[in-house]
């Protein structure tokens, strides 16, 4: 059983673009959450999401980010026109659907020049 | 707002040394308390995740405590090994998400 997956591991923006970032979540696992963790800082939570729903996502800044978490295929961390500030790494974990405990993947090292 | 505290922040101690530290939360609208292990570069590994009021769940040299009606857990490490080296994260879940704490940093000098 494969864990949760990220991709891609490093993604490298200029200012102005778009970032998409993937996570899969580990096989019968219906619960997503985003997390990023900004340079010298904790992680923070960003949205908790399962299939085709957003179910809290009061940690998303309001305006460029959004996610979604369709039925099938990954779900998808979106930034629009990105700024240094956005510069973290970026973690999803996922949980099976009654329980707590959350599996974290990798990470997708964001980069913004 | 929910806040999770952690203290201390960081940690140097001796192989061979036992030691603790402590995760404060809120302890209205709880659901549970989780406890990770996050090493430079990897991913937050689970310990444990903790529900009950005096929950105590042991792995190895590892242990931890939770008393949910003042809100702290304690996590404990017995002879401590420089592979213990690594930041410990709490994490409070209320009914919809995620808190965590800033971790502590804790260096285990051989």
């Amino acid at each position: 059983n494969a864990g949760v997956m990220q991709n891609p591991r490093h993604l490298v923006r200029r200012r102005g673009q778009e970032a998409r970032l993937r996570c899969s979540p580990m096989k019968g696992h219906s619960h997503v959450y985003w997390y990023r963790q900004l340079p010298e800082e904790g992680l923070k939570f960003m949205v908790y999401l399962q299939k085709e729903n957003i179910i809290d996502e009061s940690g998303m800044p309001k305006e460029r980010f959004s996610a979604e978490f369709p039925k099938e295929g990954p779900s998808i961390l979106r930034i629009q026109q990105v700024v240094r500030g956005d510069s973290a790494a970026y973690f999803c974990a996922s949980s099976l659907a009654g329980t707590y405990e959350q599996f974290f993947g990798p990470g997708t090292r964001l980069t913004v020049l | 707002i929910l806040n999770v505290e952690q203290s201390p922040q960081s940690l140097h101690v001796q192989e061979g040394d036992s030691t603790n530290f402590t995760c404060s939360f809120p302890s209205s609208n709880f659901y549970a308390l989780h406890w990770y292990r996050w090493e430079t570069a990897k991913s937050p590994e689970a310990l444990f995740v903790m529900t009950l009021n005096g929950d105590e769940k042991k792995k190895g040299r590892i242990s931890a405590t939770l008393n949910t009606k003042e809100g702290y857990s304690y996590l404990y490490i017995k002879g401590s090994q420089p592979e213990d080296s690594a930041t410990y994260l709490c994490a409070f879940n209320n009914n919809n998400d995620m808190r965590f704490g800033a971790g502590t940093r804790l260096t285990v000098k051989p």
